[in-house]
């Protein structure tokens, strides 16, 4: 069972690029997250979706774009990636008929130049 | 705003002690908290809380909640050096959709 799975694992980047991060999930789960995780400040949320074609933002969505054209796909985008956007990105979904855990994804390591 | 606050952020310990880690919370409308478990990748999931005073064990891992107190802890026995991991606590809330994460306990157990 492949879960979540995330694209790439690493990466870098110049100022000013642009990237897309794809997080897949086989679970049929309806919510998909992205958090980023930075030293001494936990898992803080970037946006999410609650279904197919809807998203929403989260605490920290400035200089991100997200997408869900696919139940099973959840794309984080960054247009112009800036050195205060390196950080380690994860992935994660859950049902919605389940309030429990999340299912998380193995995590995307994103360095800024 | 909802906060989640995680202490002590970082604790040593030799293998065998004994280790308490604490959660508290303020949020609004509480439904539940979860402990999850970071090595080097993917948070894994402990434990979901809802209920106060009704203790959840996994081996040498229990956790508790106080819902008067807005607290829950984590405790683990008989520490092992694969115990060595940040334990995040998150919080959910009624009419969210939103997990609210703490900054974490990075616990290092030596030999």
């Amino acid at each position: 069972n492949a879960g979540v799975t995330q694209t790439p694992k690493f990466r870098v980047l110049k100022t000013g690029q642009s990237m897309t991060l794809l997080c897949a999930q086989d679970m049929n789960h309806e919510y998909m997250y992205w958090y980023r995780q930075d030293p001494g400040m936990g898992l803080r949320l970037i946006h999410y979706s609650v279904g197919e074609g809807t998203t929403a933002k989260g605490e920290v969505p400035d200089g991100y774009n997200v997408s869900r054209l696919k139940k099973q796909n959840f794309l984080l985008g960054l247009e112009s990636a800036a050195p205060s956007q390196t950080s380690v990105y994860f992935c994660a979904s859950r049902p919605r008929t389940a309030t429990g855990e999340l299912f998380f994804g193995e995590g995307s390591r994103l360095t800024v130049l | 705003e909802d906060k989640v606050v995680q202490s002590p952020l970082s604790l040593v310990v030799h293998e065998g002690d004994t280790v308490t880690l604490n959660c508290s919370y303020e949020v609004t409308n509480f439904r539940s908290l979860l402990w999850y478990k970071q090595e080097k990748k993917a948070p894994t999931f402990l434990f979901m809380l809802t209920s106060s005073g009704i203790e959840k064990k996994s081996g040498r891992l229990s956790s508790i909640l106080d819902k008067k107190e807005l607290f829950s802890i984590l405790n683990i026995t008989a520490t092992q050096t694969g115990d060595s991991a940040i334990y995040l606590c998150a919080v959910t809330t009624s009419g969210t959709y939103k997990y609210i994460f703490g900054t974490g306990t990075r616990l290092k157990v030596l030999a």
